[in-house]
């Protein structure tokens, strides 16, 4: 198994610009995170699905976030319109939901708004 | 809604030193407890984790948490670090009362390890 796949890992765009960033997460793991990393607040949970359903999305910061997970094995995270503050590392990471189990993480993509 | 506090948000060693990280967790139910390690660049991997049972975990490369219920504390330890362990270290929390409830993090401890 590849692990938790994201896509792109490094993505630069102006303000303004739509965003959409990729999560192709582990089959066999039923819940889905996004999370948002910078230096300032640390690791942020946007929003996590189970089962395909968000649960949670409280964590998303504006109305210009939106996140899907059309199937088992695909998720998205669109930015529209994105903004400079938006610049963070986006992670996406599974579980199984078990009580105890780990959370895997992919890589990352790194988003920068000029 | 829970949390987590890091206390220390930079530590600097030197090789062979011991190590402990402070966590400190706010949640009112049973709890499962995870250390995260970030090394520069790569994604974040586990350490370690607590769910039941004996409150001295140990996880790989000689890192051990100790759960102390009655402070809300989980911390981390190693007895000698490596230069190797210079890297970002995250506490997580989440409930264990069924579901994943998502992963609540520290805002991280970044640890230098000088040669």
């Amino acid at each position: 198994d590849a692990g938790v796949i994201q896509s792109p890992r490094h993505e630069v765009t102006e303000m303004g610009q739509e965003v959409t960033l990729r999560c192709k997460p582990i089959s066999g793991h039923d819940y889905l995170f996004w999370y948002r990393q910078t230096m300032m607040r640390g690791l942020e949970l946007l929003i996590y699905f189970n089962n395909n359903v968000p649960i949670d999305d409280s964590g998303m910061p504006e109305d210009r976030f939106s996140a899907k997970m059309p199937n088992a094995s695909f998720s998205t995270l669109k930015i529209q319109p994105s903004e400079p503050r938006d610049s963070a590392v986006y992670f996406c990471a599974v579980c199984g939901g078990v009580r105890g189990t780990e959370a895997f993480f992919g890589q990352g993509t790194r988003l920068t708004v000029v | 809604a829970q949390s987590v506090s890091q206390h220390n948000h930079h530590v600097i060693l030197s090789e062979a030193a011991s190590l402990e990280l402070g966590c400190n967790y706010s949640y009112g139910g049973t709890v499962n407890l995870f250390w995260y390690v970030q090394y520069p660049g790569q994604h974040l991997q586990l350490l370690l984790k607590y769910f039941s049972g004996d409150p001295l975990v140990k996880g790989i490369k000689g890192f051990e948490a100790e759960f102390i219920k009655s402070k809300f504390s989980f911390n981390l330890r190693k007895p000698s670090v490596q230069w190797s362990d210079t890297a970002e270290y995250f506490c997580a929390v989440t409930s264990s009362g069924g579901g994943a409830d998502g992963l609540t993090f520290g805002k991280g401890t970044h640890l230098i390890i000088q040669p």
